[in-house]
């Protein structure tokens, strides 16, 4: 059974810039693409970017320029680099699995707060 | 890219059916059958329900069913059950090799 678990700092300041990994367990993250999404405090949900293995990216435009993801494949993980945050970046940020056109395995989601 | 259209809320009685609609546009919804939908009880993460349009993955309930037209989607549940209670969201892949989502609509269970 593959697992997903969120891992990073809970508090961001503005300006600055929120990282978080996505560590794989049950799989290997070799085989399929990846993404992030993220869900502001009682809103929807909002994709951020995917990847593939070999570095394939794709990203939502609206967050392109402030955003990175990469994949450490040595320890079946991949990242989210997201920088100038603001209080509008506020959200919980959940990694998750592609396949069948679909987003099937999700991590249980971390809540990134960006406050002085 | 703008979110896909889901009304707020919908409710229904147990053993009842109910439907969801999700609208979009011809660059996501009506361009691919790549539609999936997404259930998320309070405090956790969404899980797939269905995906390219109608298929369910293994282990979700024949009680859950997806159909498309044109530019909408819609989610069908039926024989409502008070553990259907929770917020459901529809997704599509888009022109722009992205994904977008609804805005999520609340079903309560009466």
């Amino acid at each position: 059974q593959v697992q997903l678990q969120e891992s990073g700092p809970g508090l961001v300041k503005p300006s600055e810039t929120l990282s978080l990994t996505c560590t794989v367990s049950g799989g290997s993250i070799s085989s399929y693409y990846w993404s992030w999404i993220r869900q502001p405090p009682g809103k929807g949900l909002e994709w951020i970017a995917y990847m593939y293995y070999s570095a394939t990216t794709n990203y939502n435009p609206s967050l392109k320029s402030r955003v990175t993801i990469s994949v450490d494949t040595s320890k079946n993980q991949f990242s989210l680099q997201l920088t100038s945050v603001t209080a509008a970046d506020t959200a919980v940020y959940y990694c998750a699995r592609y396949d069948h056109r679909a987003f099937d395995y999700w991590g249980q989601g971390t809540l990134v707060t960006v406050s002085s | 890219q703008s979110a896909l259209t889901q009304p707020a809320s919908v409710s229904g009685s147990p053993g009842q059916s109910i439907t969801i609609s999700c609208t979009g546009t011809s660059s996501d919804i009506g361009a691919y059958n790549y539609v999936s939908w997404y259930q998320q009880h309070p405090g956790k993460a969404p899980k797939l329900l269905i995906y390219d349009v109608s298929k369910r993955p293994s282990g979700v309930s024949n009680r859950f069913s997806g159909s498309k037209s044109g530019n909408t989607a819609s989610l069908t549940i039926s024989g409502l059950q008070a553990e259907d209670e929770a917020d459901y969201y529809c997704s599509s892949y888009t022109t722009s090799s992205s994904w977008v989502f609804g805005g999520g609509t609340k079903l309560t269970v009466l």
